[in-house]
């Protein structure tokens, strides 16, 4: 079965400041990988998603992740993050005809 | 963009009572979903749906929840006798094919439930 390890439980960080968010997963087959945001009060939204090719993912607002097979790691970046960033972010897998959510990360920057 | 639409928005019930959570599916996508998040935890999958009948479901989703596609376009959940730890925010999801535009998953905004 599929599962989804998130490092990072609450990140602070101040405008303008490199953000990297770890993802881990777990499972045997052929993945895709998503990363969701959530703003207060909103619904999910999707970031970006890795389904083969370019382990290089660009998604919307600046934001990239890159798909490690080696490591099972699928960790979220953006170089310099802004007021409008804070949120909850989570990363997810789909194996089956399911998505599996990790924890989420909520993150919140500073003015 | 085309949307996946939840009503109400916010529904809350007394211990005890059904509810029926609707969802808009994108209309030409053929794979939907259910899922919760509790209040400070994860989302997570309840039951999954094609072709009219449940693909899969999760231990969550026990007798006291259904599922049905009444007509072309609405997908409901219904809870039959709700509990306190029913509350939680609902969020419906839908997916296309592969020569459907498959994009991923969309979701809606979501149902708050809160039962007193």
């Amino acid at each position: 079965a599929q599962s989804v390890s998130q490092h990072n439980h609450h990140v602070i960080l101040s405008e303008a400041a490199s953000l990297e968010l770890g993802c881990n997963y777990s499972y045997g087959g052929t993945v895709n990988l998503f990363w969701y945001v959530q703003y207060p009060g909103q619904h999910l939204q999707l970031l970006l998603k890795y389904f083969s090719g370019d382990p290089l993912v660009k998604g919307i607002k600046g934001f990239e992740a890159e798909f490690i097979k080696s490591k099972f790691s699928f960790n979220l970046r953006k170089p310099s993050v802004q007021w409008s960033d804070t949120a909850e972010y989570f990363c997810a897998v789909r194996g089956d005809d399911k998505i599996i959510f990790g924890k989420g990360t909520r993150l919140h920057i500073l003015p | 963009e085309p949307e996946v639409t939840q009503t109400p928005s916010h529904q809350v019930t007394q211990m005890g009572q059904e509810v029926i959570l609707r969802c808009v599916p994108i209309s030409n996508h053929l794979y939907f979903y259910w899922y919760r998040q509790i209040l400070g935890q994860k989302v997570e999958f309840l039951v999954s749906f094609y072709n009219n009948e449940i693909s899969e479901k999760s231990e969550i989703f026990d007798d006291q929840f259904s599922v049905e596609r009444p007509d072309g376009s609405n997908f409901t959940l219904k809870i039959r006798s709700t509990k306190l730890e029913d509350s939680a925010m609902y969020f419906c999801a839908s997916r296309g094919t592969l020569d459907r535009g498959y994009n991923g998953y969309t979701f809606g905004s979501g149902t708050r439930l809160t039962v007193v």
